[in-house]
């Protein structure tokens, strides 16, 4: 399967600032998928991303927050703009095996609190 | 859309007893189905895995899952829990006829094993 390298692991960041998140998966993938974890919840997906097109956001997730990066099929970015303290979340990248048949990856998080 | 939902939020149970947690989803053509752990403070770790043939799946750490298409269930059992299978546990399904389709998670229960 996969491996999949993100970063930041973590940060703290003032209210109205932005962060980007970097996604680096060591094979070609189609699809990225970008999740959120709020504290005590589950998983919400954010958003696809699909290389050389523009991203597919869920319901309640809109581009201008959380603008997302494919420039090829390996890396992927989301940023977090305008940041305040609801944004405080653990965010996930991950991808699919070849059509889901060697399950998801999932990338080791970013744990991300504004303050 | 598919969705996921997990009957329990919270499942307390004594060391050495089963547990049964429950998953349901909605109806669809046909799905690829998954439990995920999450312990404390980590991420996540595939348990098992649904995608086709025998509908009863067996994954890691004892745990087993049954595919039950008429009720759209899938059931993770485990027939004696230790301390250290307390964690979070998440059912997921994606769509099986979108090659790398998005992954969506129910609410997540809660397994706590208590002494």
């Amino acid at each position: 399967s996969a491996v999949i390298s993100q970063k930041p692991s973590r940060d703290i960041c003032q209210r109205g600032t932005s962060l980007t998140i970097q996604c680096q998966v060591d094979s070609q993938v189609t699809m990225m998928f970008w999740y959120r974890q709020q504290p005590g919840q589950s998983l919400t997906l954010i958003a696809t991303a699909n290389q050389g097109s523009e991203a597919t956001y869920e319901s309640g997730f809109v581009i201008d927050k959380f603008p997302i990066s494919r420039p090829n099929l390996t890396f992927s970015t989301l940023t977090v703009s305008n940041m305040s303290p609801e944004d405080s979340s653990i965010y996930l990248c991950s991808v699919a095996g070849r059509g889901a048949l060697g399950g998801y990856t999932f990338g080791s998080g970013t744990r991300l609190t504004v303050v | 859309a598919q969705s996921v939902t997990q009957l329990d939020s919270q499942v307390p149970v004594f060391e050495e007893a089963p547990v049964e947690l429950r998953c349901n989803y909605s109806s669809s053509v046909s799905v690829y189905l998954f439990w995920y752990v999450q312990y404390p403070n980590q991420g996540l770790q595939l348990l098992l895995k649904y995608l086709s043939g025998s509908t009863l799946v067996k994954g890691i750490n004892g745990f087993e899952a049954e595919f039950n298409k008429s009720q759209t269930s899938f059931h993770l059992r485990k027939p004696s829990v230790h301390i250290s299978d307390t964690a979070e546990y998440f059912c997921a399904v994606s769509d099986r006829y979108i090659s790398g389709g998005k992954l969506i998670f129910g609410q997540g229960t809660e397994l706590s094993v208590k002494p």
